[in-house]
């Protein structure tokens, strides 16, 4: 069965800084798709970036970049420029047939 | 483009009693997934509907139910609630052309069950 693991449960940042969340997964297939969530406390989990395993480039929207290393099964999260709305629990997730999430980081932005 | 909604957001039961929770997914979705967040076990996928038909289901017993309309709305129903059914469940839509694979979440709706 796939997994996502999240080894980082919580993080903090300065403002305006620059974070990284792990995330690595377990599959033997390789086709594929992977994700970023994020869900603000007492609100609504958000897309934040996806990426399809068979493309190398990395997937980048504005501030928010990955790091995918196909062969280590690793997903990273890279978040520039860190904002206080930036603050949320953070979602790693792994697409087949459904979707299986990661346990989550907490991040913590420091004004 | 409205997003996905979830009524209700809110619900109390009882042990023992059902209850069914609905999702309108995003204009032209057809898929719709249903998925259970509880701060111990996380997000735990229940089952995809595509079409009308269960396309895919998670490792949950068979009080859990759900069902597609042809408009692609979606009703989950929860039969003999449990206290450990206390959770937020979480729809989620899918089917945006040339981003099949890639899920929208609504809202949820938290369950409280006493």
């Amino acid at each position: 069965a796939q997994t996502v693991t999240q080894s980082q449960p919580e993080m903090s940042v300065q403002e305006a800084e620059t974070v990284t969340l792990s995330c690595t997964y377990d599959t033997s297939e390789s086709d594929y798709y992977l994700f970023w969530y994020k869900q603000p406390p007492s609100r609504q989990m958000i897309l934040v970036i996806r990426q399809e395993a068979y493309k190398q480039q990395n997937a980048t929207e504005n501030r928010f970049s990955v790091n995918f290393q196909k062969a280590a099964k690793s997903f990273s999260l890279k978040i520039s420029d860190s904002q206080l709305g930036d603050a949320a629990m953070y979602f790693c997730a792994y697409r087949r047939l459904w979707v299986v999430f990661g346990q989550g980081t907490r991040l913590t932005i420091n004004p | 483009k409205a997003g996905v909604t979830q009524t209700p957001r809110y619900l109390i039961k009882t042990r023992g009693q059902q209850v069914t929770l609905s999702c309108s997914p995003i204009s032209g979705h057809r898929s719709v997934s249903w998925y259970q967040q509880t701060p111990g076990q996380g997000l735990q996928f229940l089952f995809e509907y595509f079409s009308e038909t269960q396309r895919n289901k998670g490792n949950f017993p068979g009080r859990f139910s759900g069902r597609q309309f042809s408009n692609s709305r979606s009703e989950m129903n929860v039969s003999t609630l449990e206290l450990g059914d206390s959770a937020l469940y979480l729809c989620a839509s899918s089917g945006e052309r040339g981003r099949e694979e890639t899920q929208y979440f609504g809202p949820g709706t938290r369950l409280l069950v006493l």
